[in-house]
């Protein structure tokens, strides 16, 4: 079993949806969640961090924490065309400067006009 | 500010040469990590250097290696190329005692 797993897809919707993207994890040592946003051929662009367990909410995109579960997404309200990326997350159990990050395969996701 | 910068973009090599890539932090960033990324996968921890020591080191072979300089930039070097060491690398920096590690554009490596 993988440290993280998460769906590749891809999955595609209309424009306006809510997208709902997910990682499940083994390591119960793991307490710093981050997704990132990777378009084609660019490096990974962090979207939201979250520590420990609960929601934080920035604009348009919602992350959830469920340790108890192992399993973290991200909510993307009212999706557009520019939100169709690969979507990364990633988790450490020591934060992020101070230990490696652990990353899912990501899922790719097109939104359509 | 500048964001993580690395050089070159892209680079092909055969199979058994050296390649040296170059990655330099957002300004104030005195940390470095190195990542590894096969196309369809997420990224893979290589190294980690804080303040110019090396802290961390993924399972990689012996033909990686890295440094980081004075001024904080640093070089990933990897030996005797193998075709299954194509992919995009890239470098994150991060402040020390911060939490969140930030990506550069990275290198894409094609070994023929």
């Amino acid at each position: 079993q993988k440290e993280v797993e998460q769906d590749p897809g891809p999955l595609s919707v209309p424009e306006g949806a809510i997208v709902s993207l997910n990682c499940t994890y083994s390591n119960s040592a793991f307490q710093y969640f981050m997704w990132y946003r990777q378009y084609s051929r660019k490096g990974p662009e962090l979207l939201m961090y979250t520590y420990s367990s609960g929601n934080k909410e920035d604009g348009r995109f919602t992350a959830q924490v469920d340790k108890s579960s192992k399993y973290i997404s991200l909510f993307i309200r009212d999706s557009q065309p520019s939100d169709s990326a690969t979507y990364l997350c990633a988790m450490s159990a020591e934060g992020g400067s101070q230990g490696n990050l652990i990353f899912g395969k990501g899922t790719k996701l097109s939104v359509k006009p | 500010d500048a964001g993580v910068t690395q050089s070159p973009t892209h680079l092909i090599k055969t199979r058994g040469q050296h390649v040296t890539l170059r990655c330099s932090p957002i300004s104030g960033h005195k940390s470095v990590s190195w990542y590894q990324q096969v196309l369809g996968q997420g990224p893979q921890f290589i190294f980690q250097y804080y303040e110019k020591e090396e802290r961390g080191r993924g399972n990689f072979p012996d033909r990686f290696s890295a440094r980081q300089f004075p001024n904080y930039s640093s070089e990933l070097n990897v030996n005797a190329l193998l075709l299954g060491d194509s992919a995009l690398y890239l470098c994150a920096s991060y402040r020390t005692g911060a939490d969140t590690q930030y990506f550069g554009p990275g290198t894409r490596l094609t070994v023929l």
